[in-house]
């Protein structure tokens, strides 16, 4: 079935770098992507909406300039955290949906396993 | 590793009706559960969440969940349905106590809601 392949799974970066998160649909094309984030003991938070194309839809409280999202094609979208710091430290999630289906009814919502940054 | 399993892909009910949404686990530590909820054209939403307490958790718009931990179970349940929930519903599982750790989430659920 359809996958959302995400790299890497797990990274430990020094504080002041920049660590660049893949998301990419495996067998199928996503037009949209998201990104989400989460902090220990608290449900995810949704970053924003990776389109295709054209420039990321940040929710509101989310550094545009900290957290860059490039959604070069319909099957890779990348989160660039620049300039880290240990209050980045988090577990992030991209999710995709299958374009190609016949109706978004049809069309699941496929998850990536997740990237779990830790900032030193 | 954890896992999360979701027992019906679609489901279709009509207004009025009962709901009641499956969800299984595997894990053998302590975990935190969550049940999201997606409506079309819209974001992922939080609709309720176990973190410890109470294993009957209440959460927006009328639904709540149970956690039964004999049976590693988090079901979704809403007495009376509306169309407005026609949405997908997504069940989530991460290890408790652990800092940073993978969150996965099931399958997910299509509800449709007929009028």
């Amino acid at each position: 079935g359809a996958v959302v392949s995400q790299h890497p799974s797990w990274v430990i970066c020094k504080s002041g770098t920049s660590v660049k998160i893949e998301c990419r649909s495996l067998d199928f094309q996503a037009t949209t992507m998201f990104w989400y984030r989460q902090f220990p003991k608290q449900s995810l938070m949704l970053m924003a909406t990776s389109n295709e194309g054209s420039k990321a839809t940040y929710e509101q409280g989310v550094e545009k300039d900290k957290f860059l999202i490039n959604h070069a094609s319909l099957t890779l979208s990348t989160l660039t955290v620049t300039s880290a710091h240990p209050e980045d430290s988090s577990f992030y999630i991209c999710s995709a949906r299958d374009i190609g289906l016949i109706s978004s009814y049809n069309s699941p919502l496929h998850f990536g396993n997740g990237t779990r940054l830790t900032v030193t | 590793a954890q896992s999360v399993s979701q027992h019906n892909h679609h489901v279709i009910l009509s207004e009025a009706a009962s709901l009641e949404l499956g969800c299984n686990y595997s894990y053998g530590g302590t975990v935190n559960l969550f049940w999201y909820v997606q409506y079309p054209g819209q974001h992922l939403q939080l609709l309720l969440k176990y973190f410890s307490g109470d294993p009957l958790v209440k959460g927006i718009k009328g639904f709540e969940a149970e956690f039964i931990k004999s049976k590693f179970s988090f079901n979704l349940r809403k007495p009376s349905v509306q169309w407005s929930d026609t949405a997908e519903y997504f069940c989530a599982v991460n290890a408790a106590n652990s800092g940073y750790s993978t969150l996965t989430f099931g399958k997910g659920t299509m509800l449709l809601v007929s009028p």
